[in-house]
């Protein structure tokens, strides 16, 4: 059965102080790891496709990292709009398109 | 966005009654799900469909019908609607030329009373 955690379930930052959000999954075969934002009271945006390890991706100030067990969310100097729930998600090769999702990390960054 | 819209997008309704929720999609895509999200098990799907009156269930359809008799139409129905079937209600697509990112509806948030 695929699995997947995400560390911390929330995270305070003040403006300018990057971290990282974890995802840690079990799938048989990876087909691909997505991330999404989510801010409250809206569906998930979709943000980063990972396929392979050692694979980034970047988007303004954020940058998305996979290695055989885990991904991370690496957020740079974050400011107060990225403040959301940002959700993790695996695609298991063979399982059809469908998404196993984590129950996100809720982040919120102050002035 | 990807040109995806739910209906109704707030509904509160009695133990028992039936319930039909809509998500129409623009992307002319073959691919629509039904997601529920709750807290503590984030989202999970209810049923997806490859096609029109081609549907297959997800991890959590006990409960769920759906149906697609248009491709751009994917109606999610609780015959007889519980509590624990309060939950926020999203539909989501894949864009055409994207292969596996799927993309999501603003939500249905759905009160069982």
């Amino acid at each position: 059965e695929d699995q997947v955690t995400q560390s911390p379930e929330a995270l305070r930052l003040q403006e300018g102080e990057s971290s990282s959000l974890n995802c840690s999954y079990t799938v048989s075969g990876l087909r691909g790891l997505f991330w999404y934002r989510q801010d409250p009271g809206k569906g998930p945006e979709f943000l980063f496709t990972l396929y392979s390890a050692g694979e980034e991706k970047e988007k303004e100030r954020l940058k998305a990292t996979l290695t055989k067990k885990e991904s991370f969310l690496h957020i740079t100097a974050p400011k107060p709009e990225d403040s959301a729930t940002y959700l993790c998600a695996v695609q298991a090769t063979g399982g059809g398109n469908k998404l196993t999702f984590g129950t996100g990390t809720q982040l919120k960054v102050e002035l | 966005d990807a040109g995806i819209t739910q209906s109704p997008r707030h509904k509160v309704t009695e133990t028992g009654t039936p319930v039909t929720l809509r998500c129409h999609q623009t992307e002319n895509h073959r691919y629509m799900y039904w997601y529920r999200q709750d807290p503590g098990h984030g989202l999970r799907l209810i049923h997806y469909s490859y096609g029109v009156k081609d549907t297959d269930k997800g991890e959590v359809s006990d409960g769920y019908s759906v149906s697609r008799s248009k491709t751009e139409d994917f109606l999610l129905t609780l015959e007889s609607a519980t509590s624990s079937q309060t939950s926020v209600y999203f539909c989501a697509t894949n864009r055409p030329g994207q292969t596996y990112e799927q993309y999501f509806g603003p939500g249905t948030r759905l009160t069982v009373t």
